[in-house]
């Protein structure tokens, strides 16, 4: 068990340019998070996913933000025309399935300029 | 949606002393879990209890589901322990998980 794996850990891009975030679950987790976290802020959900199924997306979250699980297991987050309300800390959870703990990855820190 | 509110928001301690943080929430929920986030901002899953007590360490947690709210306990504080707890429920079985907005808890040596 390696835990919660997010790449990078930090983003530094300019503001009009896509970006992707990586995350790998705990293996044989079934369940994928993807939250956001702003300064002195709770974790805010962003979506989920029970193995490739995204379940639910936030209505805070624009067209411009898109996840992906292939085969249940790695997920990517995409932000396509990146803003700088954008800048934050990406999260991303994996529990072994419903009714089980939540575990964090370190996070991606994301600089929009 | 469900509301999650965490009481204190802040809280200063001197080292050794106890303290209590609590957790209501507006509807009926299916599990809660107590996190710490550290100052280097990694979040910690302390306990899983969606309702009764649990204890591991320093640390002890009771979820009163009938009534709607948690409470953590911190007993002898150490510097470790300074930093931001969440509170965080999912309603149903296929419902996201929320987060409250957290209290800050500073140890002071």
């Amino acid at each position: 068990d390696t835990g919660v794996s997010q790449d990078p850990r930090h983003k530094i891009t300019k503001r009009g340019q896509n970006v992707t975030f990586r995350c790998d679950p705990i293996s044989e987790h079934n369940r994928l998070y993807w939250y956001r976290q702003t300064l002195g802020q709770g974790p805010e959900f962003l979506t989920y996913f029970q193995n490739e199924a995204q379940l639910e997306k936030s209505r805070l979250l624009s067209d411009r933000f898109s996840a992906e699980r292939p085969k249940g297991s790695f997920s990517t987050l995409e932000i396509q025309r990146t803003e700088q309300g954008d800048s934050a800390m990406y999260l991303c959870a994996s529990s072994a399935r419903y009714n089980s703990p939540l575990h964090f990855g370190n996070g991606t820190r994301l600089t929009v300029t | 949606g469900i509301q999650v509110e965490q009481s204190p928001p802040d809280l200063i301690l001197q080292e050794g002393a106890n303290s209590t943080l609590r957790c209501n929430f507006s509807d009926s929920v299916n599990n809660l879990q107590w996190f710490h986030q550290n100052p280097w901002g990694q979040l910690i899953n302390l306990f899983y209890i969606p309702s009764g007590t649990k204890q591991n360490g320093r640390l002890s947690a009771t979820t009163v589901a009938t009534e709607r709210y948690s409470l953590l306990y911190i007993s002898s504080s150490q510097t470790t322990d300074s930093g931001v707890y969440f509170c965080a429920v999912e309603v149903n079985r296929d419902d996201k998980i929320i987060f409250g907005k957290g209290t800050r808890l500073h140890i002071l040596p």
